[in-house]
């Protein structure tokens, strides 16, 4: 059963630590999406990346977020250093390339940074 | 920031009514791709319309789009409580990146 994986599914942390999350795409998906959401500003699209390469990541504060694919079954979301408005919910999805087709989401990993 | 709007917000109706949830959007498109989220959990996808088609069904899912008007429109079809969950729209553009609109929260109440 294909699915994308997050970890952790949940992460407390103080502000100010480095927080890493994880995702492992589908098998034979070669683009990925970093989306977070709240109640406030919804889903919104952090970066994408396709065969590993960044695509967009207009929607990632660059000052402490990062994304990278160190490999086609990892990608990486860092935040350094953390803070309370970060926490929300972070959600990785990965597609096929090629014509019109769906995202398969992660569970999510819901950060709290107090 | 999304690119779109969706409406109504947060919609409420009895099991067997029909649901319709509207999405518009401002940029082009190459498909329009509507997801349901179940409270904290992943979104799931529903169905995909492509930029040259009109409609397009999936059981008890119906989906519109109108590229004249930017816009499209999910209808549920005798609802159930099972139902109840929020309903997003994703624009897919021609490097298949996926922006997605606030959602309509549904609730369906037996």
């Amino acid at each position: 059963d294909a699915r994308v994986t997050q970890t952790p599914r949940d992460k407390v942390t103080e502000m100010g630590q480095e927080v890493t999350m994880r995702c492992q795409p589908i098998l034979g998906h070669n683009t990925v999406f970093w989306y977070r959401q709240t109640m406030m500003q919804g889903l919104e699209l952090l970066a994408y990346f396709r065969n590993r390469a960044p695509l967009d990541d207009s929607g990632m504060p660059k000052d402490r977020f990062s994304a990278e694919m160190p490999d086609a079954t990892l990608a990486t979301l860092k935040i350094q250093p953390s803070e309370p408005r970060d926490s929300a919910v972070y959600f990785c999805a990965s597609a096929r390339t090629g014509g019109d087709t769906e995202a398969f989401f992660g569970q999510g990993t819901r950060l709290t940074v107090v | 920031s999304q690119q779109g709007e969706e409406d109504p917000q947060a919609l409420s109706i009895q099991e067997g009514e029909n649901a319709t949830m509207n999405c518009s959007y401002k940029t082009s498109i190459n498909n329009l791709q509507w997801y349901r989220q179940n409270s904290g959990r992943g979104l799931v996808h529903l169905i995909l319309i492509r930029s040259n088609e009109r409609e397009k069904h999936s059981g008890r899912l119906r989906v519109t789009l109108d590229t004249s008007k930017k816009s499209s429109s999910l209808l549920i079809t005798a609802s159930r409580a099972a139902d109840t969950a929020s309903y997003f729209c994703a624009r897919g553009n021609a490097g298949n990146m996926l922006t997605f609109g606030g959602g309509t929260r549904l609730m369906v109440k037996p």
